[in-house]
């Protein structure tokens, strides 16, 4: 079973710091990685995908990604209370000839004022 | 804007009814997927499919089945519904075989008695 960890959180920062967010995954011939973010009741919506390894930044998210150490994370800077969502890490798989989006559970992250 | 309509936002059905859960897409794409999301468990795939009338079973695909008639709609079938089955279904859509950047519908709670 191919798989996608994050850690459950919550991430607790303070307003106008920078959130971390991690992800590991199992499948070393993974080629496609996204950052979704979903408020509470709502479906997630996609803010940021990587394919190469290095950072990708779009205005406060970087996203980085380490192909050898399995690994991606997300960076937000100058993190505000709208940004208090849980954010999942998806990681595309390829099984059976197919691409698959495998999802990890999910960070919690709450931003306080 | 990418839109994926899922037809009910909240449903409530007995244990043993069959169940229809529909999902149309309006941009044109080849995949669609049916996700269920439970706390704690994350984001499972449940089936998927990248062509008209063609189906592929996720990672939990046990007690479901779909339909895909028509290139913009995937309907995800409980045969006989049951307590377990209790969770929030995401549909959702993606352009092409090997892009996997997909766009959700807003989500059905199923709630079995």
């Amino acid at each position: 079973q191919k798989e996608v960890e994050q850690n459950s959180g919550p991430l607790s920062v303070p307003e106008g710091a920078i959130a971390s967010l991690n992800c590991t995954y199992s499948d070393r011939g993974s080629q496609s990685f996204f950052w979704y973010r979903q408020y509470s009741g709502k479906s997630p919506e996609l803010i940021m995908f990587i394919y190469s390894n290095g950072d990708k930044e779009d205005g406060r998210f970087t996203a980085q990604l380490n192909k050898a150490s399995q690994y991606v994370s997300l960076l937000i800077r100058d993190s505000q209370p709208s940004d208090s969502a849980t954010y999942l890490c998806a990681v595309s798989s390829l099984g059976g000839g197919y691409n698959k989006l495998i999802f990890g559970a999910g960070t919690r992250l709450a931003v306080h004022p | 804007d990418v839109k994926v309509t899922q037809s009910s936002r909240y449903l409530v059905k007995r244990t043993g009814e069959k169940v229809f859960l529909e999902c149309v897409q309006d941009m044109d794409h080849e995949n669609m997927f049916w996700y269920r999301q439970d706390p704690g468990l994350g984001l499972r795939l449940i089936y998927f499919s990248y062509d008209v009338k063609m189906k592929e079973k996720g990672d939990i695909p046990e007690g479901y089945s779909v339909s895909r008639e028509k290139k913009e709609r995937f309907s995800l079938i409980l045969e006989s519904a049951s307590t377990n089955q209790t969770s929030m279904y995401l549909c959702a859509s993606s352009p092409y075989r090997g892009w996997t950047e997909a766009f959700f519908g807003q989500g059905t709670r199923l709630t079995v008695v």
